[in-house]
Order: C-alpha cells, then sequence, then structure tokens
C-alpha cells in the first residue's frame, strides 16, 4: 500500500545543532511538501519539490533547507535549530494526475528544541 | 499570493445533526481545486474531498459534500447524520495553477457530542 513515512517521529534537540527530518515515499509521486503545524496557524508550507534534484521555498522557509536526492526521498534540514522551531512538521506527497494534487500524509514528526 | 481563510476555530453539535464549516479563498487564478483534508486526534491527516473549480455540480463523498460559492469564494463541507467519530480537525486547502504547492487553512476543530 501506498504511504507517506517520516522519521523521527519524535527528537529532541538543542538550540545551535543540526535536525535533519526524513520522508520517504511509495506512491511514486512527483511532488512532496513539508509542512509545520502550530496552533492557531494550521499548516504552512516551509517547503516542496517536483522531483529529483528540484527544491523550492515555500511560505515560511527561513531557517530550513530541503533536499531532495531521489523520487522516494525529501528531506528538511535544520542548520540551526532554534526554539521557534518547535513544531510538528508534515511531510507529503502528491501529483497533477486526476486527483488535481491530492495530497497523503506522513505521520507527522514532532520536534522540540531546547 | 494565495490564501484561505477559515474563520470558525471550534464547533460543538450533537451527533446525528449536520453541520457546516466554513472556507474562504483568494486566487488570481481562472482554474483551481479546493480540498478537505481531516485530522484525527492521533495527528492523522487524510483527504476527504476536492472540488475542481470548473465544475458547477457541488462534489459529494458518502456523508460529506461541499457547498461551493463561486462568485464569493467559499467552499463550505457539510457533514450529514455525524457521528462521534467525526470529531476532529478539519482542513480546507487550495492549489492553483500559478502556485502549485496547496495552501491551508488554520483549520475548524469538531466535537460531536452524544
Amino acid at each position: 500500500e501506498a504511504a507517506v513515512t517520516q522519521s523521527p517521529r519524535n527528537k529532541v534537540a538543542v538550540t545551535g545543532g543540526k535536525v535533519t527530518l526524513s520522508c520517504n515515499q511509495t506512491n511514486n509521486h512527483n511532488n512532496m511538501y513539508w509542512y509545520r503545524q502550530d496552533t492557531g496557524h494550521g499548516l504552512r508550507l516551509i517547503h516542496y519539490s517536483y522531483g529529483a534534484g528540484s527544491t523550492e521555498k515555500g511560505d515560511i522557509p527561513d531557517g530550513y533547507k530541503a533536499s531532495r536526492p531521489s523520487q522516494e526521498n525529501f528531506s528538511l534540514i535544520l542548520e540551526l535549530a532554534t526554539p521557534s522551531q518547535t513544531s510538528v512538521y508534515f511531510c507529503a506527497s502528491g501529483d497533477w494526475d486526476n486527483s488535481g494534487n491530492t495530497l497523503y500524509f506522513g505521520e507527522g514528526s514532532r520536534l522540540i528544541v531546547v | 499570493a494565495q490564501k484561505v481563510t477559515q474563520t470558525q476555530t471550534s464547533i460543538s453539535v450533537m451527533e446525528k445533526t449536520t453541520v457546516t464549516m466554513d472556507c474562504v479563498y483568494e486566487t488570481r487564478d481562472s482554474s483551481y481545486f479546493l480540498f478537505w483534508y481531516k485530522q484525527t486526534a492521533s495527528g492523522e491527516i487524510v483527504f476527504l474531498i476536492r472540488q475542481d473549480s470548473y465544475k458547477k455540480e457541488n462534489a459529494t463523498e458518502g456523508h460529506y459534500s461541499l457547498n461551493f460559492q463561486k462568485p464569493k469564494s467559499s467552499i463550505g463541507l457539510i457533514i450529514t447524520a455525524t457521528q462521534i467519530e467525526d470529531s476532529a480537525v478539519y482542513f480546507c486547502a487550495m492549489r492553483d495553477n500559478n502556485n502549485n504547492a496547496p495552501r491551508f487553512g488554520a483549520g475548524t476543530k469538531l466535537s460531536v457530542k452524544p
């Protein structure tokens, strides 16, 4: 069954440290996305990708980098983590087929930066 | 830029009644897709229903239906015969052709009481 899996599911990081959130999809979708979820803000777009080797900035990219080394994998990188990046991060995949880019989400990664 | 607004923070209804959740959007594009997603208490986010802007008929899917009012840039989600398990957070989202990554509203928390 097609799926989007994220790792780690939970992470505690220290301020100034590097954090990498990984996402793997078996949907064979071209597009992948990283969102963060905070109370009152819903899901906000950080970075996204149209395919291997491509990354695009979303609405809140500052402090984040993204990497798409393959069709299946999309990582979100926090080079210097800050407490303001404490959040739940969701990865999603989708395609511009008849679904209109319906998204399939991973389980979420809860990050706490202390 | 795209913008999606859900003004209802939370709604509480009795089981077996009908509830409507509101969503308004902004886009300069003539072609776009509107989505509703459900986030359960476990954090899982799943796709519910979609409306393509060029379609005049309101989409339906099981006990979910949409009230698409294009002149008002509004896409309401209607849940009929609500069940306890419909208790969740519901997100409205939009993707247009100028900006291919879906943007989300802040979400509406629905509580269905017995």
